[in-house]
């Protein structure tokens, strides 16, 4: 089983930085990578597939990257709204899916 | 539009059993891979099972191989998971979801809660 490996645990960042999180995978997945976020109460939503494109109606500021075991999620200039929890996760292998322990991105 | 809606959920004591249900609309729902996917309070996601379309395979984490069982009913759009032996970390808010083509997860429903607790 892929293991997917996420940091940080908590990303602090103040409205208007840039966030950079990271995603690993125990082994490679080529390109096989989507992002979620997730708010308090709700479901997840895809943001990224395919490591690096945006899925539909997601904003130009979240950008993807990387390829085999290396990941990162860059958004570029937090807005309120993107304070959430990320997840990444791998689909090379499916099933099973597997998911990374999550990025938690707060307001500094 | 896609709508994924979960029902079962519950307070069940340890060693006990429950039946979740998800009724899927607005897509060929026998026509997709279904996925449950679970969520212990203040967690991240874990992958619970997935069935094929046609329900001829079925995958389990090992969490809950042998104690849980997926099926579906095509002519309902209705995805079911049996759940027996539950235990204190089976709580969780469980979603049922497609699997997309590429294999991520595009629609989720809003969650069923299970609470194992005596």
């Amino acid at each position: 089983e892929i293991e997917m490996t996420q940091s940080p645990v908590t990303l602090s960042v103040s409205p208007g930085e840039r966030a950079t999180l990271s995603c690993r995978a125990s082994q490679s997945i080529s390109n096989n990578l989507a992002w979620y976020q997730q708010k308090p109460g709700q479901a997840p939503r895809l943001l990224i597939y395919g490591a690096s494109t945006r899925a539909t109606g997601i904003p130009v500021r979240f950008s993807g990257s990387g390829s085999g075991t290396e990941f990162t999620l860059t958004i570029s200039s937090l807005q309120s709204e993107d304070f959430a929890v990320y997840y990444c996760q791998q689909y090379n292998n499916r099933p099973p899916l597997s998911f990374g322990g999550g990025t938690k991105v707060e307001i500094k | 539009q896609v709508q994924l809606v979960e029902s079962g959920g519950g307070v069940v004591q340890p060693g006990g059993s429950l039946r979740l249900s998800c009724v899927g609309s607005g897509f060929a729902f026998s026509s997709y891979g279904m996925h449950w996917v679970r969520q212990a309070p203040g967690k991240g996601l874990e992958w619970v099972a997935f069935i094929r379309y046609d329900g001829s395979s079925k995958y389990f984490a090992d969490s809950v191989k042998g104690r849980f069982t997926i099926s579906r009913d095509n002519s309902r759009s209705t995805l079911y998971l049996q759940m027996i032996s539950l235990r204190t970390e089976d709580t969780a808010v469980y979603y049922c979801a497609p699997m997309a083509a590429v294999g991520t997860i595009d629609f989720w429903g809003q969650g069923t809660l299970v609470t194992v607790s005596s």
